[in-house]
């Protein structure tokens, strides 16, 4: 079982550039979310999902884009890449709404710098 | 508006000495309250979360945590610290699903 899982783990982009951040896990979740965590601050919500087909934005949505087109996959996209970016991004899903009964389970982080 | 301040971005203990690691919260709800744990190159795993119930939780590895709400303050202690105890902690405060706000984390580190 493994839970969930990012690729790639570490990436350098130049600014413009494009990219995904691949997020998958193999719990039959519904809810599957994105964070960033920048450094010597706490997560921040980028964009969640409660479902195949519907997502929707969190606190800091900006500059990014998200798909969920099944339940395991939950990708996230940087289309235009800027310094602001560089950051450690987090996967996180949980079987129903994360909160006090419903925890949820962290991917180990993709590191993304951008130059 | 809800946040965490973990008060401690790095603790430092000997091995066999308690662990301290002080979270202070901001809700204007009934909250409920979690600290994960992160290992290096790992994902964040729950270590226990408060949801109301008792105010003195117990998590894994021997870790607990007690709500205070005279103090706002929902701190994690352990009696005595193992060097697997090494590891980024974060506390998390929640009043309603899919809005867990993150403290910036602690990191502990454990000498032999």
């Amino acid at each position: 079982n493994a839970g969930v899982t990012q690729t790639p783990k570490f990436r350098i982009l130049k600014i413009g550039q494009s990219m995904t951040l691949q997020c998958t896990q193999d719990m039959n979740h519904n809810y599957m979310y994105w964070y960033r965590q920048d450094p010597g601050m706490g997560l921040k919500l980028i964009y969640y999902s409660v479902g195949a087909g519907i997502t929707d934005k969190g606190e800091v949505p900006n500059g990014y884009n998200v798909s969920r087109s099944t339940t395991e996959d939950f990708p996230l996209r940087l289309e235009l890449a800027a310094p602001s970016q560089t950051s450690v991004y987090f996967c996180a899903s949980s079987r129903q709404g994360a909160g006090a009964k419903n925890i949820q389970y962290f991917g180990a982080g993709t590191r993304l710098s951008v130059l | 508006a809800q946040s965490v301040t973990q008060l401690d971005s790095h603790v430092s203990v000997s091995e066999g000495t308690p662990v301290l690691l002080r979270c202070n919260y901001s809700s204007s709800y009934s909250p409920s309250l979690f600290w994960y744990v992160q290992h290096p190159n790992k994902g964040l795993q729950l270590l226990l979360k408060y949801t109301s119930a008792a105010t003195l939780v117990k998590g894994i590895n021997g870790f607990e945590a007690e709500f205070k709400k005279s103090e706002t303050s929902f701190h994690l202690t352990k009696p005595s610290a193992h060097m697997s105890d090494a590891a980024e902690y974060f506390c998390v405060v929640s009043v309603r699903n899919n809005d867990m706000r993150f403290g910036a984390g602690t990191r502990l580190t454990v000498k032999p």
